[in-house]
């Protein structure tokens, strides 16, 4: 069975930092594209960024260039958020899918986790 | 980038109607790389829906998917008490990948 396990949200202030993980377990984490999507509170669905299998080709939502960082650990079946310079609008549940299709940059999402809340507030 | 524009925006009906939900895109969606989720209070999304009309592993066949170019739909032949949800749209041709705003499907 495939999961996908979230962690590493919560309140943060305007300005900082977040790092976010996804256990992912019941497929070979290594053969996928994986992506991260949030949903702000009330709202719909937004695409943040994905990585390819071998982490050597990282893409990202205009809104997040240059202030979030995604990366993966085949080794750890883990794929990782770093999020710097946190704004009220990153404010949302962060989750972690897998992408559908192996050999295509983009592609549907097959697989979610449960996601994770990050709040960004003073 | 793509945008996606869902109708309606809230779809009231009873428990055995049929169901019927649109996505149209600003621009046309290549080889129909179009899917749908269905989303509930609390929960991730699901994929119903790729390839705008393939159903996913373990899809009931009362949902259905049809379009291409700029217009494709949802529908749900007969609306079980658990298909009431909100549903995405979601495109997949072009970068960035894209969502629709939802359409919720409520209890008349």
């Amino acid at each position: 069975e495939v999961q996908l396990v979230e962690s590493g949200g919560g309140l943060v202030q305007p300005g900082g930092s977040l790092r976010l993980s996804c256990a992912a377990s019941g497929f070979t984490f290594s053969s996928y594209w994986m992506s991260w999507v949030r949903q702000a509170p009330g709202k719909g669905l937004e695409w943040v960024a994905n990585i390819k299998q071998d982490g050597g080709e990282k893409y990202y939502v205009d809104s997040v260039k240059g202030r979030f960082t995604i990366s993966r650990d085949n080794a750890k079946n883990s794929l990782y958020l770093q999020m710097n310079s946190l704004r009220a609008e990153d404010t949302a549940v962060y989750y972690c899918a897998r992408d559908g299709i192996l050999w295509f940059r983009e592609s549907y999402f097959d697989y979610w986790g449960q996601g994770t809340l990050v709040t960004v507030s003073s | 980038e793509i945008v996606l524009t869902q109708s309606p925006g809230t779809l009231s009906l009873s428990p055995g109607e049929r169901a019927t939900l649109s996505c149209r895109a600003s621009q046309s969606v290549s080889s129909s790389y179009l899917a749908w989720y269905q989303q509930k209070p609390g929960q991730a999304p699901r994929l119903l829906i790729n390839g705008a009309s393939s159903r996913a592993t373990g899809i009931p066949d009362r949902f259905s998917g049809s379009g291409s170019g700029t217009d494709f739909t949802l529908t749900i032949s007969r609306l079980e008490p658990e298909d009431f949800a909100v549903y995405y749209c979601q495109q997949y041709g072009s970068s960035p990948r894209t969502f629709g705003q939802g359409t919720k499907v409520e209890i008349k």
